[in-house]
């Protein structure tokens, strides 16, 4: 079963940033958050993944909460081409981590002109 | 990265019929998995597939309808069995480096195009 939780689905208009929320409250010490998208009739594709510090890479910014039980996934300027559905997914990494991931139902982002 | 290519990207097939769907991975991985994506749903996983030895289903899937090979590191197949209207689904095939002692960078996991296939 997926360990997190998310809002359905959500509206952003373009060029403003698009925040989309996760609960992820029994995380383990070990797990890291990732976040994934699947644009319409494409393969998931990732985009950004942390522990317990931010991390911004060219595609997004994470934000994990001091606790680490719900981080936040920020599009600073969100186009036509960031709709699509938007997955939050916490697994180990390492050993560990020889798990595939589990996907939830995720968030369908429709960014609006 | 891994890029990863998938044929066909997408078939419409009769029912009692099979599909054998490709995936090839541009640098050797250790781990490589099916999951299927049915309309309007999430993924699932079907097999993780295993390198010279059979796949590892998950529970509901079998491998007389899932048949599954892995002949070297960089390709694997899945065959769709006898299909019926209810496999119609988009067929993802996906991989990874597996992680060490130390976690690395390179134990992201990456995703093949997809196969749309309809079954009539």
């Amino acid at each position: 079963d997926a360990k997190t939780t998310q809002p359905p689905s959500m509206d952003c208009a373009e060029g403003r940033a698009a925040n989309l929320p996760c609960n992820h409250s029994t995380i383990s010490g070990n797990e890291y958050v990732y976040w994934y998208r699947q644009i319409h009739s494409q393969g998931p594709q990732y985009i950004i993944h942390g522990l317990k510090n931010n991390e911004t890479n060219e595609m997004a910014s994470l934000i994990i909460t001091e606790d680490r039980k719900s981080s936040t996934l920020i599009l600073p300027h969100a186009t036509l081409r960031d709709t699509a559905v938007y997955y939050c997914i916490v697994r180990a990494r390492g050993l560990s981590g020889n798990t595939p991931l589990v996907f939830g139902k995720g968030t369908r982002l429709s960014v609006i002109a | 990265s891994a890029v990863i290519s998938q044929k066909p990207s997408r078939d419409i097939c009769q029912r009692g019929t099979s599909l054998t769907i490709q995936c090839q991975v541009d640098s050797q991985v250790t781990m490589m998995f099916w999951y299927r994506q049915q309309p309007g749903q999430s993924l699932t996983l079907i097999a993780t597939a295993n390198q010279g030895s059979e796949a590892t289903y998950e529970s509901g899937f079998v491998i007389d309808k899932f048949p599954i090979s892995r002949p070297n590191l960089t390709f694997s197949t899945l065959t769709v069995s006898n299909m019926s209207p209810e496999d119609s689904s988009i067929y993802l095939c996906s991989a990874k480096t597996a992680g060490l002692a130390h976690a690395t960078s390179t134990d992201t996991q990456y995703f093949g195009p997809g196969t749309r296939l309809t079954v009539l």
